[in-house]
């Protein structure tokens, strides 16, 4: 069973409203992805951590998105006025390392968003 | 473009027989890494092995096992004796140095029948 525990599973948000995903990494993982998944099983990154820090982040979509991993607090992501085109499984994983080459990444179950 | 490609996009196989699942994959590192996951039904994405690239041994971990061609810049995923169990989506999956973690394919979806 995964370590990574993401809330909510599902989502389900109208067109310009705000959907927000929790992401809390495995224990003693210090550094954690973010990835959209779209019907077609393409994977996005969207942006990952090192403890608190933006190690990487696309250009998160016409500021649209936006993520924090608070120190002694679930990471969050969060979409401030949500569009059909991000309907998708949104995933969260966590790593032991990143830099040379990222080791196993581990995964929750994701939250699934549907917009309107 | 895709950079790792998986060509096969569904699969199935009765149950105990092998199945072998293909990637292949653009870099110009010297040092990466090769996953491989397996997608469930609930989204969940579980690990089942890695090759790394200094490793020329092809790498085995229970049922599980690589055939990789690094030259060709290919390998594949070699599942033995399936069951039922084993069905769900495979992907396989780049890391690089510095990179934004792992590059999927675009995965196979694997049926396995009694």
């Amino acid at each position: 069973n995964s370590k990574v525990i993401q809330t909510p599973r599902y989502l389900v948000k109208g067109q310009g409203q705000k959907a927000k995903m929790r992401c809390i990494p495995e224990k003693g993982h210090p550094v954690v992805f973010w990835y959209q998944q779209n019907k077609n099983n393409e994977f996005k990154f969207l942006i990952n951590f090192q403890n608190q820090e933006v190690l990487q982040q696309i250009d998160m979509t016409e500021k649209r998105f936006s993520a924090e991993c608070p120190s002694n607090s679930p990471c969050s992501l969060e979409i401030q006025s949500s569009e059909a085109g991000d309907s998708a499984l949104y995933l969260c994983a966590s790593s032991r390392d990143w830099g040379v080459a990222t080791g196993q990444l581990y995964f929750g179950e994701g939250s699934k968003l549907t917009v309107l | 473009a895709q950079r790792v490609t998986q060509v096969q996009p569904t699969g199935s196989s009765q149950w105990g027989e092998e199945v072998t699942l293909d990637c292949s994959y653009e870099t110009s590192e010297y040092f990466y890494r090769i996953f491989w996951y397996r997608q469930l039904f609930s989204g969940e994405m579980v690990f089942l092995i890695y090759q790394p690239s200094f490793d020329t041994q092809n790498q085995r971990s229970g049922r599980y096992s690589v055939v990789f061609q690094k030259s060709f810049k290919s390998i594949s995923l070699v599942i033995s004796a399936s069951q039922p169990e084993d069905s769900g989506t495979y992907f396989c999956a780049l890391s690089e140095p510095l990179a934004q973690g792992l590059t999927f394919g675009l995965g196979t979806r694997v049926s396995v029948f009694p």
